[in-house]
């Protein structure tokens, strides 16, 4: 089975509205934590946010808030105000285990475009 | 912030001859390096996990003989794909992380494209 599931291939978003990218994932492991990345044309993983699975409030990092929703196991991305510069590939990632653990799995990533 | 390079970003090979990736983290002690493969349009695929002063442990599927992977510094990662061939091009990532159980991030290098003719 799937751990992480991005259903999104690609999504067109005029700039300027907000833009949510889905991420559902698997895991028995209580203790879990969701990251999502961006990946522009160059290559380079961009960090974005992160999800602690015993975080009480979802986690926001500026223009990007992440939509964590234990029961269903989705923790969607939310972008506000989109802008030109946000189109890339968007992937989700899960690491199981505490903080300790290490290993990151990724979905299959959504590419964002932003359209002027 | 934290910064990983690598080097080459980019590298053409005649099939059959063996290539090497650095990977070095500029401001920080990485503890653990990871390797990353990313095949066009396709997602990231952990290759292995390596750890300073030890072996490093390969994901099911990915051949350990063909994938060297030595991390003997701190500060140095470096993955060797021995006689390469055209199904082994792909761009490699490597990431890493301090050893503070407290940090939850894997820091990105900028990838590495590799071309085997």
């Amino acid at each position: 089975a799937q751990k992480i599931t991005q259903t999104q291939p690609g999504m067109f978003v005029q700039e300027k509205e907000a833009v949510t990218l889905d991420c559902t994932y698997d895991t028995s492991d209580p203790s879990y934590g969701l990251f999502w990345y961006k990946q522009p044309s160059s290559g380079e993983m961009i960090f974005l946010i992160y999800q602690g699975s015993y975080d009480q409030q979802n986690a926001t990092e500026g223009r990007y808030s992440l939509n964590f929703q234990k029961a269903r196991k989705s923790a969607n991305l939310v972008i506000s105000a989109s802008q030109l510069g946000d189109s890339a590939m968007y992937f989700c990632a899960m690491r199981e285990g505490n903080v300790g653990a290490q290993k990151l799995v990724f979905g299959q990533g959504t590419r964002l475009t932003i359209n002027p | 912030g934290a910064v990983v390079s690598q080097h080459p970003s980019w590298v053409i090979c005649k099939s059959g001859t063996s290539v090497k990736i650095e990977c070095r983290s500029l401001d920080f002690q990485a503890t653990t390096m990871f390797w990353y493969r990313q095949f066009p349009k396709q997602s990231l695929m952990l290759m292995a996990t390596s750890n300073e002063g030890s072996k490093a442990t390969y994901e099911q599927g990915v051949e350990k003989d063909k994938f060297l992977i030595n991390h003997a510094s701190l500060t140095l990662s470096t993955l060797t794909v021995t006689s390469a061939h055209p199904e082994d091009s792909s761009f490699y990532i490597c990431s890493a992380r301090t050893g503070t159980l407290s940090s939850y991030e894997q820091y990105f290098g900028p990838g590495t494209r590799l071309t085997v003719t």
